[in-house]
Formats: C-alpha cells, structure tokens, sequence
C-alpha cells in the first residue's frame, strides 16, 4: 500500500527558512498536499500541488515536486512563530478514494 | 457553514463501556472519512464512506469499531467495548468529491481508563 514517510521534528530560529520534506511510494497520485495542524485542533489544507507540476509557489510557501525520487517538499520563507505546528503532506492512493498522511513534522520555530 | 463538526469534543470513559462518537459532515459533500491520530501510529484512516455507503473499512482495528452513515449529514464511530489502546483524538473529514481537499473537524480526544 501507499506508504508516506516525513522526520518528525524540525526547529528553526524566526525569519530563516523551514523545509520539511515527505516522500511516497505511489508515484501515480494527481494532487499532493499539505496539511497544517495547529495544537488542539484538527488538520486544515495549506497548499497542493498537481503531480504535472514540478514547483508551485504561493506567497512565503513553495511546494517541490521530485516525481522521479517520489520527493515532496514544503519551503517556508521568513518562517514565523504563529508556523509553528504540525505539518502533514497527503498523498492520495491511486485508483481510490482514500488519502494517506504522512507521519507528521513538528516545526518549532524559536525567537 | 460552520464546517465539519463533531462531538463530543473530549470523551472520558472506564474500559470496557462503548463509546460513540458523532460527525456531521459538510453539506454536499460526497465523501466521509473517520481517521485516528496517536503519538505511535500518526494519523490512520480507519473507514470512509461515499455517497453514505461504506467503501473501505480496511482500517478499522478490529470488531469492537463499527461505523455508520444513515443519511448524508451524520455518522457515528463506535467502539464497544472500549480499552485503554484506544485513547486517541479521533477526526472526522469530509470532501465534495474525489481528489479533492479533505476539510476536517476538530476532533474528538477520547481516553479510555
């Protein structure tokens, strides 16, 4: 089955750049996405991007695309304190319905 | 509309009694999906539904969950008996079609004593 894999921690200092990166098994997926999820509270949509595309970018957020490697990567630009939560890339399985999450990234992002 | 929402938001419970944990979907969207999200294990999809008829049900742990969808705006999680390993924040997602943006509910943290 698909399998989606991410490192469970990354902290950075206020104003450098994050980038949290995720890699999958199911190289036929159209959209990838990623997913935020601030303490006490449930998953919200951050960006996507089509599986045609190799970046796409949207104001401080750049999304990566590495088919070939099965590589996904979120940069943060100017990463403030209010990013610090979880981060989650989604992948969906292909010739279903079903959307697989990766492990999760915890960014901490220190003054 | 207010999204999707569950309850109750934290559930307490002795081992051994059922639980049952509520949804309400988006309206108008096609699709349900009950994930589990732990320290060990991240973030399960345990079962979804499309158009109200189950469709995957693979991760649902084992007898003691069952998950229904009577009609397009309610489900229910259930576990019973329930058991300490089950404590977990449960959510509950929604989208309008496939391949789509899966809007979730704030969960449901339940712990099981």
């Amino acid at each position: 089955g698909e399998d989606v894999e991410q490192s469970l921690f990354l902290s950075v200092r206020e104003g450098d750049s994050s980038v949290i990166n995720c890699t999958y098994t199911d190289s036929s997926s159209t959209y990838l996405y990623w997913y935020k999820q601030e303490p006490g509270a449930g998953l919200q949509l951050l960006t996507y991007i089509f599986s045609n595309m190799d970046m796409k970018q949207d104001q401080r957020l750049t999304v990566l695309l590495n088919k070939k490697d099965k590589h996904l990567s979120l940069r943060i630009a100017d990463t403030q304190t209010g990013d610090s939560a979880i981060y989650f890339c989604a992948v969906p399985v292909h010739n279903t319905d079903k959307l697989i999450f990766g492990t999760g990234t915890r960014l901490q992002v220190f003054p | 509309d207010a999204g999707v929402i569950q309850s109750p938001r934290h559930e307490v419970t002795e081992m051994g009694q059922e639980v049952t944990l509520r949804c309400k979907p988006i309206s108008g969207h096609d699709y349900l999906f009950w994930y589990r999200q732990t320290m060990m294990r991240g973030l399960e999809l345990l079962i979804y539904f499309n158009n109200n008829v189950p469709i995957d049900d693979s991760g649902m742990p084992e007898d003691r969950f069952s998950a229904k969808m009577p009609n397009a705006s309610f489900s229910t999680l259930k576990i019973q008996p329930s058991e300490p390993r089950d404590s977990a924040v449960y959510f509950c997602a929604s989208s309008p079609k496939r391949d789509t943006e899966a809007f979730f509910g704030q969960g449901t943290r339940l712990t099981v004593v």
